[in-house]
């Protein structure tokens, strides 16, 4: 079965430090595409992240960045130097193809990252 | 740059009352997606369009319907609303044709339905 699975209901960061939010997935496919995504508390998803399973090394983008562990199935993404508007709800997500003829995005249950002043 | 536009942000509707949500993609990009996102949930994907085909279908009920126009906008259509239809509907586009096929999300559909 495909499945994301973020095990962290909630972790709190010192701002400045890097935090590392987890993520692992299970698919038999050999094609897929892993995201994060970011939601304030004003509800908005934003991308911040993308790692296809054929890339070769570690997406980055600015202060973030995806630990690709394709043996372990994991995606944990990390945020370096936390800030206070880093406080949100963070979503892994995985497109893969059904089978079907069509592409499905499923998406984890989410972590809530808490960053202290 | 232009984002995902949806409208309205916010609506209120009675139980077996109808209502219609739309979204605008950002320009250019082919494919549009439907998701709900129940309080404390994570999104659950309806359903999307590719250049104005129904694409895949996800968990959308049968009381929901959708269709993506000639502009690329893409209305979805609930009818017979019912209490568990509370939720943030998100509208996502990208382009199929570039890898990556990144879904960008508009600001989403607060529905609430009394």
């Amino acid at each position: 079965a495909q499945k994301i699975t973020q095990t962290q209901p909630g972790m709190f960061v010192q701002e400045k430090e890097a935090v590392t939010l987890d993520c692992t997935y299970d698919t038999s496919d050999p094609s897929y595409g892993l995201f994060w995504y970011k939601q304030p508390s004003s509800g908005e998803m934003i991308f911040l992240i993308y790692q296809g399973s054929y890339d070769q090394q570690n997406a980055t983008e600015g202060r973030y960045s995806l630990n690709f562990q394709k043996a372990r199935k994991s995606a944990n993404l990390v945020i370096s130097a936390s800030q206070l508007g880093d406080s949100a709800m963070y979503f892994c997500a995985m497109r893969v193809f059904e089978g079907t003829g069509g592409f499905k995005t499923i998406f984890g249950a989410g972590t809530r990252l808490f960053v202290k002043a | 740059a232009a984002g995902v536009i949806q409208s309205p942000r916010h609506l209120i509707k009675e139980k077996r009352e109808t209502a219609t949500l739309k979204c605008y993609p950002i320009p250019r990009h082919d494919t549009v997606y439907w998701y709900q996102q129940g309080p404390g949930q994570d999104p659950q994907f309806l359903i999307s369009f590719y250049e104005k085909m129904q694409s895949d279908k996800g968990s959308i009920p049968d009381r929901f319907s959708a269709q993506q126009f000639s502009d690329y906008h893409s209305e979805l259509n609930m009818s017979s609303l019912e209490l568990g239809d509370s939720a943030l509907y998100f509208c996502a586009s990208s382009l199929r044709g570039k890898g990556a096929d990144t879904q960008y999300f508009g600001p989403g559909t607060r529905l609430t339905v009394l």
